[in-house]
């Protein structure tokens, strides 16, 4: 099946710095995918939707300034975590959709990364 | 009244057990549904996807009432490796663009 791959798989930081998340589809292309967030005991609850070559769609409640979302290319999203804070401690996964099948709603998912801000 | 609910669990069984995880949904308007697992801080994976009337796969069998707005999971002759958590997700569209998912049912099949 089709594979998306994340890195980092883990990471901790400082409070006030900046973390960047990448998503990749490694055997397809994806014109669109999409991030979530998953916090302990909860389900994933979805931040945006990114499409590539425009602006990612956020849900309500997801504050655009602070997730940064770039699909520069059909097979990388990225996501970056502006100025975090320990709530935004979490379980950032995300899915692709191939672009070949569009007009099925498949997604695949990556391994997530775990983020643990101090 | 959330998007998509499921029994909120944990459900613990012995090996071979059958066991049935309901969810309900609330957009009358959905299109597709499925179930997903996922392992302890592991990404989702597709388990079954469910339309129309259902569906079996080896030992899990999911049924859909859209009448009810209602999806469930059967399995039978449940395995060890069979713990996990099951999501019930539910796309309101026929494209894929928003999946909603439940809050998960955890299972726990004992030896």
């Amino acid at each position: 099946g089709a594979v998306v791959s994340q890195h980092p798989s883990w990471v901790i930081c400082k409070s006030g710095t900046s973390v960047k998340i990448e998503c990749r589809s490694l055997d397809f292309q994806a014109t669109t995918m999409f991030w979530y967030r998953q916090f302990p005991k909860q389900s994933l609850m979805l931040m945006a939707t990114s499409n590539e070559g425009s602006k990612a769609t956020y849900e309500q409640g997801v504050e655009k300034d602070k997730f940064l979302i770039n699909h520069a290319s059909l097979t990388l999203s990225t996501l970056t975590v502006t100025s975090a804070h320990p709530e935004d401690s979490s379980f950032y996964i995300c899915s692709a959709r191939d672009q070949a099948f569009a007009s099925t709603d498949t997604q695949y998912f990556g391994p997530g990364t775990r983020l643990t801000v101090l | 009244r959330k998007e998509v609910e499921q029994d909120p669990g944990p459900f613990n069984v012995p090996e071979g057990a059958t066991v049935a995880f309901n969810c309900t949904y609330s957009n009358s308007a959905s299109q597709s549904f499925f179930w997903y697992r996922q392992d302890c801080r592991k990404e989702p994976k597709l388990l079954m996807s469910v339309y129309s009337s259902g569906n079996e796969d080896g030992r899990f069998t999911a049924q859909l009432n859209r009448a009810s707005q209602y999806i469930s999971l059967l399995i039978r002759d449940s395995k060890l490796s069979d713990s996990a958590t099951y999501l019930c997700v539910v796309n309101p569209d026929n494209y894929g663009q928003n999946f909603v998912f439940g809050p998960g049912t955890r299972l726990s099949v004992l030896p």
